[in-house]
């Protein structure tokens, strides 16, 4: 069964970065893309961009250029999202999300970054 | 950029009542539109994929409908378990855009 496990909770100060790793399993990790999805407390979802595991190509959301970087590691079947200089509106828990016929379907457990001074 | 909109943005129903939500796109999208429930402190779940497909596992009570710029999701009778945050997504450019989202409670 396709399983998606994510890093655990990080506390970071404004300015720094945070990396997030989301394992995959169960399934061919190359044949699908990746989505990251972000939710700030007590708000919606955000969809914050994709990676092809298998090429490493990416898209991302033009608020957050120049910030994210999407990776992976075919030889641990992990993708990781790095998100730079950080704020306080970054606050939120960060979901990998496997694809599945265009759109997210298999959803990690979701990782809360704190971003506070 | 599209621009995806959802109306009511929350909602009172029964158990047992019809509910419809509506997403619109700012563009045609095709059918490239899913539907996903979410509850507090959970992952979302995928209800609907391109716009009308009830995805495996999926109560019968869901379905979807629309293509181009208008969508609807209806649940046929409301249960307890179906009490949730409702999103749509649009799958069809980067990037990629969920509307805001409907909250449906208990009246």
């Amino acid at each position: 069964q396709v399983q998606l496990v994510q890093s655990g909770a990080e506390v970071k100060k404004p300015g720094a970065s945070v990396k997030v790793s989301c394992k995959a399993s169960g399934y061919t990790f190359t044949s699908y893309y990746m989505h990251w999805v972000r939710q700030a407390p007590g708000q919606g979802l955000e969809w914050m961009g994709i990676i092809n595991p298998s090429g490493g190509s990416t898209s991302y959301a033009q608020k957050l250029q120049g910030r994210v970087t999407m990776t992976r590691d075919t030889s641990t079947s992990t993708v990781y999202m790095e998100l730079s200089s950080l704020r306080s509106e970054d606050t939120a828990v960060y979901y990998c999300a496997r694809d599945q016929g265009g759109s997210p379907h298999y959803w990690g457990q979701g990782t809360l970054v704190t971003v506070s001074s | 950029d599209i621009q995806m909109t959802q109306s009511p943005s929350s909602l009172s129903a029964s158990v047992g009542d019809r509910v419809t939500i509506t997403c619109r796109a700012s563009q045609g999208i095709r059918n490239d539109l899913g539907w996903y429930q979410q509850k507090p402190g959970k992952a979302p779940k995928r209800l609907i994929y391109a716009a009308s497909s009830l995805q495996s596992g999926v109560p019968s009570r869901f379905s979807g409908s629309g293509s181009g710029t208008e969508f609807t999701l209806t649940i046929s009778s409301l249960q307890p378990e179906d009490f949730a945050t409702y999103y749509c997504l649009q799958h069809n450019s980067y990037p990629f855009t969920f509307g805001p989202g409907t909250k449906v409670d208990i009246k």
